[in-house]
């Protein structure tokens, strides 16, 4: 158990509404990733940190942002959710001794 | 741009035998390789990690090698069980310090009883 927490695990919105999914840790990890998984693509980099108010984007960041206030939360925001949005969501953290990567267990957003 | 395969897409055996995923990617130039196992609805759990520097990791019944020069990776899972039944992802580290992986799309594994 990595100690990472992600919420809401489920959330049905509608489009054109904002949406904040959450990931927490308790360990005190600097790198946090963000990913989505779907159907046909695999697991994407949405955006990623490496310590407080430092993020950068992966390959699908258009559409979303993220922030880091604090070392154990980075939020993923949807400012205007589309249908195309609907997608698992993961948190990860990565060990800064061993390179690992480990992963929540998911936030499933559907978008109507 | 780093991309990363895995052939095939789903397997089926029988319980008891020994098995081989494969997991190929473009860039010989990776940080590390990693291995997870994923249940249905739910998150990665992490299996083996290779680092650049070495050439195999072993966990229980489970076996990663890694050959850099030829860009490919393979799971070794032994005597396998139903319990093993699950969709085995492989993800490789890219260089330049951000430590990002590039993850393939996965075997789904099915263990007969």
């Amino acid at each position: 158990d990595a100690g990472i927490t992600q919420s809401p695990r489920h959330k049905v919105t509608e489009t054109g509404t904002p949406v904040t999914l959450r990931c927490h840790q308790t360990e005190n990890h600097r790198y946090m990733y963000w990913y989505r998984q779907d159907p046909g693509h695999g697991l994407r980099l949405i955006h990623y940190s490496y310590g407080v108010k430092d993020t950068d984007k992966g390959e699908v960041s258009d559409g979303y942002s993220v922030s880091r206030s604090k070392t154990e939360d980075f939020l993923l925001t949807l400012e205007s959710a589309t249908s195309s949005q609907t997608s698992v969501y993961f948190c990860a953290i990565r060990n800064k001794y061993t390179g690992e990567l480990f992963f929540g267990e998911g936030s499933r957003l559907t978008v109507l | 741009k780093q991309e990363v395969t895995q052939i095939p897409a789903a397997l089926s055996v029988p319980e008891g035998e020994n098995l081989v995923l494969n997991c190929s990617f473009t860039d010989s130039a990776i940080y590390n390789l990693q291995w997870f196992r994923q249940d249905p609805g739910k998150g990665l759990t992490s299996l083996l990690l290779i680092q650049s520097s070495q050439r195999e990791q072993t966990s229980g019944r489970l076996n990663a090698s890694l050959d850099k020069s030829s860009g490919r990776s393979t799971l070794y899972i032994a005597a396998s069980q139903p319990g093993d039944s699950a969709t085995y992802l492989c993800a490789v580290g890219t260089q330049g310090g951000s430590e990002k992986l590039v993850f393939g799309k996965g075997t789904k594994l099915t263990v007969n009883p």
